[in-house]
């Protein structure tokens, strides 16, 4: 089955600790993207990847950085400077970053939660 | 600011009505308008889209209007089942795509 896998589905951090957070997709999309979901907020773009070897930054992307190496995988790392990181993270895609009308495709998500 | 407003309290509808969701935008000029479907614990799923040029698009018991005047979309779930519940999220998106998502309205259908 085609689609975005997230692991862990439940994720713990210590303090000053910086954890990854993995996003793996077999849709041979180009286009991935990190969100930050807090209750009572909308998705939050954190950092997004038009193509392999490139990234920019969204709109809260202080305390996290990001890789794309492969087209397959854009994991996300919170960093011990990210000092409130308690959400759930949602990893999705999208065919190409082009066009207008692109729909996204979710992973299932990873909560993060601090110790 | 850009704005997108869901009503973010919860809708509860009785089983068999149709249960309207609203989004409303301001300082927005989207291309077009989707909606996603998200489930406690699960990523949003794709339902619809509607663009700018379109009034209206259909989906099986689904039915989205789009007013670029009033600024607003609605979704209409036609004779609602208890699978309905869930959080319906609307998301816009100028060009080139950085969607923009507003923060659900929860329906809940009562059997």
């Amino acid at each position: 089955d085609g689609g975005i896998t997230q692991s862990p589905k439940y994720l713990f951090r210590k303090e000053g600790q910086n954890v990854t957070l993995s996003c793996e997709q077999n849709l041979n999309h180009d286009a991935m993207y990190w969100y930050r979901q807090d209750p009572g907020q909308g998705l939050r773009l954190i950092y997004y990847s038009q193509i392999v070897n490139d990234f920019q930054k969204g709109d809260i992307a202080e305390g996290y950085s990001v890789s794309r190496e492969k087209k397959e995988s854009f994991p996300l790392t919170v960093t011990s400077a990210q000092k409130n990181p308690t959400a759930f993270y949602l990893c999705a895609s999208s065919i190409s970053w082009s066009t207008t009308n692109e729909k996204l495709f979710f992973g299932s998500g990873t909560q993060l939660s601090v110790l | 600011s850009q704005k997108i407003e869901q009503n973010s309290e919860a809708l509860n509808i009785q089983e068999g009505k149709t249960a309207t969701l609203t989004c409303n935008y301001t300082n927005y000029s989207p291309a077009y308008l989707q909606w996603y479907r998200q489930d406690p614990g699960r990523g949003p799923v794709f339902l619809l889209l509607i663009r700018e040029n379109e009034k209206e698009k259909r989906k099986e018991r689904l039915k989205v209007t789009f007013d670029t005047t009033l600024k607003q979309s609605l979704f209409h779930i036609t004779a609602s089942q208890p699978a309905d519940s869930a959080t319906y999220l609307c998301a816009l998106a100028p060009p080139p795509q950085k969607v923009t998502f507003g923060i659900g309205t929860k329906l809940q259908v009562i059997p």
